[in-house]
C-alpha cells in the first residue's frame, strides 16, 4: 500500500458526460501528479500540483482540468467524455517537487470506461 | 522525441533464472534520474529502484539491480532469481532537472515460467 488513495476504483459512463476523479496523497506529501495510461498512448503525464498551485502541464486536453485543495487532496475533472478517454488514471504524490530522486508514490488508479 | 525506449515488448524467463530488461534514454542534460516501476496485473505501480546520473555505483535493491552505462545512455534492470510473482509489466522512467514529471517508456511484459 503506497499510502495514496484514489476514488472511485472503477467508473463507467457514457460519451458526453463529466466525471470527477479524486486523489488523496500520502500524509505530508505536497506534490500531486496525474497520469493517464491507455493502450495506444502508454503512460502520459497530465498535470502536477504543488501545495495547491499548478506547476506543470503535460498532454492534458482542454476538456480536462484539475485542482488541489487546501487539505492537499486533488481532483481531476474530465468533461465531454469521448470513447478515447477510456484509460487508467493514476495519481502520484511525492513529498517535494525538488530533487531528481524524489520518488513518486502511485495510487491504485481509477479505471475509466466510456461507452 | 521519445525520451525513454524499451525495445522488448515481452519476455519469458524460467523461474530462478535472471532476466535483463533493456532501457535507453535520451537527454542532453548531465543531471537526471532514472526509475524502474513494476505494474502487476492488478494495475498498481510499484517503485523498484532509482539511479541518479551522478551516482558512482550501480543501484541495487534486493533482487533488483541496475546496469547503468552512462556513455551508452542505457539503464537496464536485472532481476535475479526470478519468482512467479515477478510476472508483470516493467516500466523505465526518467526525470530531468526542472521537470516535475516522470517520462515513461512503453514497458516490457515479463512472464516467469515455473
Amino acid at each position: 500500500d503506497s499510502g495514496v488513495t484514489q476514488t472511485p476504483k472503477h467508473l463507467i459512463t457514457a460519451t458526453g458526460q463529466r466525471v470527477t476523479l479524486r486523489c488523496s496523497p500520502r500524509s505530508g506529501d505536497l506534490s500531486v501528479y496525474w497520469y493517464q495510461q491507455s493502450l495506444d498512448q502508454g503512460l502520459q503525464f497530465l498535470i502536477h500540483y504543488y501545495n495547491g498551485e499548478e506547476r506543470a502541464k503535460g498532454n492534458i486536453l482542454e476538456r480536462f482540468s484539475a485542482q488541489q485543495f487546501p487539505d492537499l487532496h486533488s481532483e481531476l475533472n474530465l468533461s465531454s467524455l469521448e470513447l478515447g478517454d477510456s484509460a487508467l488514471y493514476f495519481c502520484a504524490s511525492s513529498v517535494t517537487n525538488r530533487g531528481l530522486e524524489a520518488e513518486q508514490f502511485f495510487g491504485p488508479g481509477t479505471r475509466l470506461t466510456v461507452l | 522525441a521519445q525520451k525513454i525506449t524499451q525495445t522488448q515488448p515481452g519476455m519469458f524467463v524460467q523461474e530462478k533464472e535472471a532476466v535483463t530488461l533493456d532501457c535507453t534514454y535520451d537527454t542532453s542534460d548531465p543531471s537526471y534520474g532514472l526509475f524502474w516501476y513494476k505494474q502487476p496485473s492488478s494495475g498498481e505501480m510499484i517503485f523498484l529502484i532509482y539511479q541518479g546520473s551522478y551516482d558512482q555505483q550501480n543501484a541495487t535493491e534486493g533482487r533488483y539491480s541496475l546496469n547503468f552505462q552512462k556513455a551508452r545512455k542505457s539503464a537496464n534492470l536485472v532481476i535475479s532469481a526470478s519468482q512467479l510473482g515477478d510476472s508483470a509489466m516493467y516500466f523505465c522512467a526518467m526525470r530531468e532537472p526542472n521537470d516535475y514529471k516522470l517520462s515513461f517508456g512503453a514497458g516490457t511484459t515479463v512472464t516467469v515460467r515455473a
